[in-house]
């Protein structure tokens, strides 16, 4: 299995572009989870779903954040409009039955 | 409202030696905790959980303690290597729902 993949790695915007970030989890996993890193708060989870529905979206920061999951394959989280304090690095992790979280390598976003 | 609290943002251990990583949480409805490990350009990876029916866990030279009383956990390294170098998150979930992290430790180990 190739894991959690996560698209693009490193992602460098302009303030007030829309930005997305996509994840393809591990086939069979039915929970899905975004995370973002900051140094000041470590990972912080944004949203998650099970079985393509969202079940949590308290982390989400505000309006600009969205994330949407089609099918049980991809699930994208889009910000419009960017801002600089949106630059972070953004984990997405998929499991099964919510044990023993698998990680993506992340995306860097960089909000000039 | 961090519910899950690392207070160290870092920590330097000789080789061979034993690393002691600390965490705090503060809500009593945690019952599972992990440790992941973390290292640049990397996502976090799996390295040791707990049961809050249980105090310790050993998985090698990784031990995991728990305090319940104290709301406090440790993770234990012994003997520290330098590939052990990374960033250690603390996590905590109720009835495996979704992990509350903590800020991370950095740990560097120093031949």
């Amino acid at each position: 299995d190739a894991g959690v993949i996560q698209s693009p790695r490193h992602e460098v915007t302009e303030m007030g572009q829309e930005v997305t970030l996509r994840c393809k989890p591990i086939s069979g996993h039915d929970y899905l989870f975004w995370y973002r890193q900051t140094m000041m708060r470590g990972l912080e989870l944004l949203i998650y779903f099970n079985n393509n529905v969202p079940i949590d979206d308290s982390g989400m920061p505000e309006d600009r954040f969205s994330a949407k999951m089609p099918n049980a394959s991809f699930s994208t989280l889009k910000i419009q409009p960017s801002e600089p304090r949106d630059s972070a690095v953004y984990f997405c992790a998929s499991t099964v039955r919510g044990v023993g979280y698998t990680f993506g390598s992340g995306t860097r976003l960089t909000v000039v | 409202d961090q519910q899950v609290k690392q207070n160290s943002p870092s920590l330097s251990v000789q080789e061979g030696r034993i690393s002691i990583l600390n965490c705090d949480y503060t809500n009593s409805m945690f019952d599972y905790f992990l440790w992941y490990k973390k290292y640049p350009a990397e996502g976090p990876t799996f390295l040791i959980s707990i049961s809050s029916i249980k105090d310790k866990n050993e998985d090698g030279r990784f031990t995991v303690f728990l305090n319940k009383s104290a709301k406090h956990l440790s993770l234990h390294i012994v003997p520290s290597q330098p590939g052990d170098s990374a960033v250690y998150f603390c996590a905590a979930s109720t009835s495996f729902q979704k992990l509350v992290f903590g800020t991370g430790t950095r740990l560097l180990v120093s031949p």
